[in-house]
């Protein structure tokens, strides 16, 4: 059963870079068609695209964060991690990775992993 | 920016029909997707491509798509559907965009 699972600092200073891992088991992240996204939630609202990224490395990002976001994978681990630089507190959110078959859909998601953004 | 908008808000008794609408200019050519998200937990897909469902999930909950509107229908409604609702397409350059959810409170 494929599992994905979100680590990382909880915490992060102002204008600092957050980085995040995902570490998938169950499933080769190499699997064919699969892209690999992460997404965010902010406390009591809605869910927004940050990025996703192919095995191979081909990547695409939300045009609003495009400027401050770096998606990789690292095939061997099975892993695929997630940097966004100059945080703020805006950028204080529950971080959640997925798959993204087809670039379509999200599914399965992980846990979620809550970043907070302070000093 | 593509916008998908959703009620903020669907009520209904247990037993009763709920209808989640999703609008977008774009939805015509674009398929839309559905997830349900209860407090504290991960969003779970419950519909992909406008009305296909995962495995495993029960067949009260369907989708459909009429121009620039696609409906989730939840049939039957139980105590435990109630949740917040996101629906998920892409804009004309493959970008990924979610609706702003709707909170489903069975009464």
């Amino acid at each position: 059963q494929l599992h994905l699972q979100e680590s990382g600092p909880g915490l992060v200073k102002p204008s600092e870079t957050l980085s995040l891992t995902c570490t998938v088991s169950g499933a080769s992240i190499s699997s064919s068609n699969y892209y690999w996204g992460w997404i965010r939630q902010p406390p009591g609202k809605g869910l927004e695209w940050i990025a996703s990224i192919y095995y191979s490395g081909s990547t695409y990002y939300n045009p609003s964060l495009k400027s401050r976001v770096t998606i990789s994978v690292d095939t061997s681990k099975n892993q695929f991690s997630l940097k966004l630089s100059s945080v703020t507190a805006a950028d204080t959110a529950v971080y959640y990775c997925a798959r993204h078959p087809g670039g379509d859909w999200f599914d399965p998601w992980g846990q979620g992993t809550l970043v907070t953004v302070s000093s | 920016s593509y916008e998908l908008t959703q009620p903020p808000s669907v009520s209904v008794s247990p037993g009763q029909t709920a209808r989640i609408t999703c609008s977008g200019d774009a939805l015509p050519n674009q398929y839309v997707h559905w997830y349900h998200q209860k407090p504290g937990q991960a969003p779970v897909l419950v519909i992909f491509k406008d009305s296909e469902r995962p495995s495993g999930l029960p067949e009260r909950f369907s989708g459909s798509s009429s121009g620039t509107t696609v409906t989730l229908t939840i049939s039957a409604v139980q105590a435990e559907d109630e949740a917040d609702y996101y629906c998920q397409s892409t804009d004309s350059s493959g970008n990924v965009v979610f609706g702003g959810g709707t909170k489903l409170t069975v009464l």
